[in-house]
């Protein structure tokens, strides 16, 4: 199975902020790399698909970036409603895994 | 508008089992995959399976293989969870979701979730 590895596991920022999130595999997975946003009682939100890509409408100030193993997610200016939890998925193999997530709160 | 509706929440004891349904609206129910994402309490999310509604193709984790059997009717547009021999480790919220692009194969992003439904394995 592939290891989905985020960093970090959780991180305190303010309202217009940049952050990024780090998402690393255990083996090269190409560009089939995509992340969530998950709030509360909610089912995630695909935000990015295919490493870059934005989900229809997702705002821009969320991006993605990386290829092979190693990947961000960023967020440029932090809003109140990005406070949640972010994951990343590999769509490469089967099982489909996720990372462990990473927790943004707010300073 | 295009969703996913998920079954109620249920309570069930040790060694039971239970089917959980997920029905889809809005879009060509028969061209996407359909996977299950579990996720345990305070935990993050674990794949299970997939399925095709259109012929019924399923793949199923590893992990979740033997514990989980995912069916489709597409006659009523859904799809179904079963569980069987219920533990208390089986407490979670289960999530049907939608495969992102049609043509990309079992394995692809999620665009579209169900709200989920929470089972809770209690004696």
């Amino acid at each position: 199975d592939i290891q989905m590895t985020q960093s970090p596991s959780s991180l305190s920022a303010s309202v217009g902020d940049r952050v990024t999130i780090i998402c690393r595999a255990s083996q090269r997975i190409s560009s089939y790399l995509n992340w969530y946003q998950q709030k509360p009682g909610k089912a995630p939100k695909l935000l990015i698909y295919a490493a870059s890509s934005l989900q229809s409408g997702v705002p821009s100030r969320f991006s993605g970036s990386g290829s092979g193993t190693d990947f961000t997610l960023s967020i440029s200016s932090l809003r109140p409603e990005d406070f949640a939890t972010y994951y990343c998925q590999q769509s490469d193999s089967n099982p489909l895994t996720f990372g462990g997530g990473t927790k943004v709160e707010i300073k | 508008e295009v969703q996913l509706v998920q079954s109620g929440a249920e309570v069930k004891k040790p060694g039971e089992s239970l089917k959980i349904s997920c029905k889809g609206s809005g879009y060509n129910f028969t061209r996407s995959w359909i996977g299950w994402v579990r996720q345990m309490p305070g935990k993050g999310l674990e794949w299970t399976g997939i399925i095709h509604p259109g012929d019924s193709d399923t793949r199923y984790s590893s992990s979740f293989q033997g514990q989980v059997t995912i069916s489709a009717d597409k006659s009523i547009t859904t799809v179904y969870l079963q569980l069987s021999s219920l533990k208390a480790s089986d407490t979670a919220m289960y999530y049907c979701a939608r495969g992102h692009d049609s043509t990309q194969g079992p394995f692809d992003a999620f665009d579209i979730w169900g709200q989920g439904t929470m089972v809770t394995v209690s004696s």
